[in-house]
């Protein structure tokens, strides 16, 4: 069956400028997440959907950061006003419960985001 | 102090070698701890979950010591194929819900 898709795979930048990546899980997860990792560290948190509702978004870094998932599918992660520091492989997962289960995330191939 | 600490690598072992990881965590109300393993430049795919009872799964063996907020991931039998990073993972539902990765720990087997 199909995996977590993630577009574009690969997406390049100004500084400034807004962009939003998109993620499609797999059908039937409830819970969707995203993270974002740097090279040579592990995925760092940033929001975890449970249905159509963000369970938790504290790990967002700052308010130009934004989530969305409105029909508890699709979820996109937008980013306003980008910084180089923003520059980073943005990962989601999905998984058929979520954290209160402890079930596995099947994650997407990511979103290589560069800002320039 | 990082929420959930690993060691740190790269660990270069020979084939059929044994090579044990280990992580530490902080926070006391983690709820579920995972082995996760990451390719290069691929997505990170669970290895197995972890419990206090231990489990074990061909080659690889974790365990779980919750009064010292530990977590370790034995290889056995090195394979060139198990070279990777090994990510470990803890589920978190107090005061938020939230997965927390190490760093990793990166393994090269060479023949």
């Amino acid at each position: 069956g199909a995996g977590v898709s993630q577009t574009p795979s690969n997406k390049v930048t100004e500084k400034g400028k807004y962009v939003e990546l998109r993620c499609d899980p797999i059908s039937g997860h409830t819970a969707l997440y995203w993270y974002r990792q740097s090279l040579g560290q592990g995925p760092e948190f940033l929001i975890y959907f449970q249905g159509t509702g963000a369970a938790d978004d504290s790990g967002l870094p700052n308010d130009r950061f934004f989530a969305v998932r409105p029909e508890g599918s699709v979820s996109t992660l937008k980013i306003q006003r980008t910084e180089r520091g923003d520059s980073a492989v943005y990962l989601c997962a999905s998984s058929v419960l979520g954290l209160s289960s402890g079930d596995e995330q099947f994650f997407g191939p990511g979103t290589r985001l560069t800002v320039l | 102090r990082k929420e959930v600490e690993q060691d740190p690598g790269p660990f270069n072992v020979p084939e059929g070698a044994t090579v044990a990881f280990n992580c530490t965590y902080s926070n006391s109300a983690s709820q579920s701890f995972f082995w996760y393993r990451q390719d290069c430049r691929k997505e990170p795919k669970l290895l197995m979950s972890v419990y206090s009872s231990g489990n074990e799964d061909g080659r690889f063996t974790a365990q779980l010591n919750r009064a010292s907020q530990y977590i370790s991931l034995l290889i056995r039998d090195s394979k060139l194929s198990d070279s990777a990073t090994y990510l470990c993972v803890v589920n978190t539902l107090t005061g938020g819900f939230k997965t927390i990765f190490g760093a990793g720990t990166r393994l090269f087997v060479k023949a």
